[in-house]
């Protein structure tokens, strides 16, 4: 079935450090891929999405490139700030039945001090 | 704000009463989830609703009951919950036609059972 796989966590850098989370999945067929975050005592947010191969989505100055070659999604930034500070989650969606759940990650804490 | 609210944002319970949380969306979508979210544990999907009708029931207890009257509004119905049900309870909504399609949250419940 479909999977994603995170880096455990947590995360921790000073402010201005370049971060990766990495993200790999298992999944038939062309699953769409999605990075969400989420700030204490709230939901889940969508950071960026890619749908196809070779896709990059980005938001914020945070970026992810859809690479099927090796079944990936990892998430950069150049420059984390404070700010940052959140709960990161990759997750991915089959393209075989519309209304299925997305499929999600176990979550990577990222501490960002200054 | 996403478009998806839920209510109340905190409720404590005792073992013995009979709650209920609410979740609403005018996003038009037709595909609804609940999820809980406990401390240093993966998401974990409850059940899924599309086009009013549940689709799946993730081995949940009988003490969790959902309800969904319209594609707009999802209700959890809780009784008799013990102590390790206390997490955070997310609603979530995607169309149902567009399997590339992300999936919007609530800021979610905090539920404390004592």
């Amino acid at each position: 079935g479909n999977s994603v796989t995170q880096m455990e966590g947590p995360v921790t850098l000073s402010e201005e450090a370049f971060l990766t989370i990495n993200c790999t999945y298992t999944a038939t067929g062309y699953p769409s891929l999605f990075w969400y975050v989420q700030y204490p005592g709230e939901g889940l947010q969508l950071l960026l999405k890619a749908t196809k191969a070779d896709d990059k989505g980005s938001n914020k100055g945070f970026e992810a490139t859809y690479r099927k070659e090796t079944t990936s999604f990892h998430l950069e930034k150049g420059s984390v700030q404070v700010s940052d500070s959140a709960v990161y989650f990759c997750a991915l969606s089959g393209n075989s039945q519309a209304g299925t759940a997305l499929i999600f990650g176990k979550g990577t804490t990222l501490s960002v001090s200054s | 704000e996403t478009g998806v609210t839920q209510t109340p944002r905190h409720l404590v319970m005792g073992m013995t009463n009979k709650k209920s949380l609410k979740c609403e969306q005018h996003l038009g979508h037709n595909a609804m989830y609940w999820y809980k979210q406990s401390a240093k544990k993966p998401l974990e999907l409850m059940f899924v609703y599309n086009f009013k009708e549940q689709t799946e029931n993730n081995s949940v207890p009988s003490r969790f009951s959902p309800e969904c009257p319209n594609s707009s509004h999802l209700f959890l119905h809780l009784h008799t919950l013990q102590p390790e049900d206390s997490a955070l309870y997310l609603c979530a909504s995607r169309p149902s036609y567009s399997p590339v399609a992300e999936a919007f949250f609530g800021q979610g419940t905090r539920l404390t059972v004592v």
